[in-house]
Formats: C-alpha cells, sequence, structure tokens
C-alpha cells in the first residue's frame, strides 16, 4: 500500500530565506507527483504537477524535483514571503482512477 | 467563471441523521471525486466517480453513500452508520482519467457532529 510522508511537519522561518520541503513516498511505482497549498480551512490549490518521467518542474519561486528511484520529491521555495504561509500538501498517483494518496503536509509559516 | 462549489460551508448533524453534502462543478469535467479531512492528517478518499451513473468506493467508503446522476453534481450522503463523521470534506474534480490531469479542489464542508 502506498504511504506518503511528510518532513517536517511544521517549519517556521524568517522572511527572505529560501527554503525545502521532503515528501517520500513507499512505491516507486507512480505516475505523477503533485504538490498543493492549502490555506487555513480552505480547499487546495494545485501548485506544481510532475509527471514520472519528469524530474523537475518550476512555477515562479516554487520548485519541485523527483526523483522516483529514491521515492522522494522535494519543494524549494526562494525568498520566502509572509503570503507563503499555508499548508503544503504532496501527493502521488500510484493506479487507476486517477486517485491520489496525500501526505498530512508542512504547515509552514514566514514570519515578517 | 468556471469552478467547483460546496455547500453548505459548515453543516452540523445530530446524532443518527443523514445529511447530504453538495459538490457542483461547471468545468465541464467527466471525473469527481471526495476526501475526508482530519487534523494532522493528510486527506484520505472516499469515493469517486470517472463518469455519469459510474462510482467506485476509495479507502475509507463506509458510512458513505454517493451518487452520479449529472455530470455536474457529485453529492455525498454521510449516513448514520458512520461512526465518527466529524471532519472537513473536500471534493475535487479532473478533466479525464490521465494521470497529467490535475485535480481541482471546491472550498470544503466542515461537518461537525453535536
Amino acid at each position: 500500500k502506498q504511504e506518503v510522508t511528510q518532513i517536517p511537519a511544521a517549519l517556521s522561518v524568517p522572511e527572505g530565506e529560501n527554503l525545502v520541503l521532503n515528501c517520500s513516498f513507499t512505491d516507486s511505482a507512480i505516475y505523477n507527483l503533485q504538490w498543493f497549498r492549502q490555506d487555513p480551512g480552505k480547499g487546495l490549490t494545485s501548485l506544481l504537477l510532475i509527471q514520472s518521467s519528469q524530474r523537475e518542474q518550476t512555477s515562479g519561486r516554487l520548485n519541485a524535483s523527483l526523483d522516483k528511484s529514491s521515492g522522494r520529491s522535494t519543494l524549494y521555495i526562494a525568498a520566502s514571503q509572509p503570503g507563503d504561509s499555508a499548508t503544503y500538501l504532496c501527493a502521488v498517483i500510484a493506479g487507476y482512477g486517477n486517485k491520489l494518496v496525500f501526505g498530512a503536509g508542512t504547515i509552514l509559516r514566514v514570519k515578517s | 467563471d468556471g469552478g467547483i462549489t460546496q455547500s453548505p460551508k459548515y453543516l452540523f448533524r445530530k446524532e443518527g441523521q443523514n445529511v447530504t453534502l453538495s459538490c457542483e462543478q461547471n468545468l465541464n469535467h467527466d471525473a469527481m471525486y471526495w476526501y475526508r479531512q482530519d487534523p494532522g492528517q493528510g486527506l484520505r478518499l472516499i469515493y469517486y466517480s470517472q463518469i455519469v451513473n459510474d462510482f467506485q468506493k476509495g479507502d475509507i467508503a463506509e458510512g458513505y453513500s454517493v451518487s452520479r446522476e449529472k455530470k455536474e453534481s457529485f453529492p455525498l450522503t454521510v449516513t448514520s452508520a458512520q461512526k465518527n463523521p466529524t471532519a472537513f470534506y473536500l471534493c475535487a474534480s479532473a478533466a479525464g482519467q490521465g494521470y497529467a490531469d490535475t485535480q481541482y479542489f471546491g472550498p470544503g464542508t466542515r461537518l461537525t457532529v453535536l
């Protein structure tokens, strides 16, 4: 059974720092991996989707990498801002039906 | 203005009652999903539907039921058989079954059992 783990569970950094969020998954036979952002009490917003044949994706200050063989992905946030404060969720698709398996998330707080 | 709407935003249920959560999308997406989120945990899949009049159980379907009579609607009923229904419920949709199809999420419904 696919399991997704995110480390750290929570992170507090001063504004302007570059930071890395980690995601690991137990079964390397995935089709894609997605990073989402969730603000308190809100739904999820898709940030980046990496297909299994890709190694990384970039969007603005965000860069996500994927290493299928080691079962790991990282989300790199450059020059963090207070508006980046949110929960970041990692999810993988590993089988039929486009079903997502989620990690528990990393709660990020960027202090001004 | 395309998107996914969920209603109500907050819902309170008494013990033994069935309640229905609404999910509507105007994105013309074929696939729709229901997830449950508990504090400090990731989302878990309850039910999903890839086409009208068809749906499949997810990982935690016990105590829940769904229907998919229209492409744009995928309501979730939380029955009295669900032992611990207090949670945040999220609906999502995707264009199809392709692995590059991003899932788009609604704003969620917070259900509390009194």
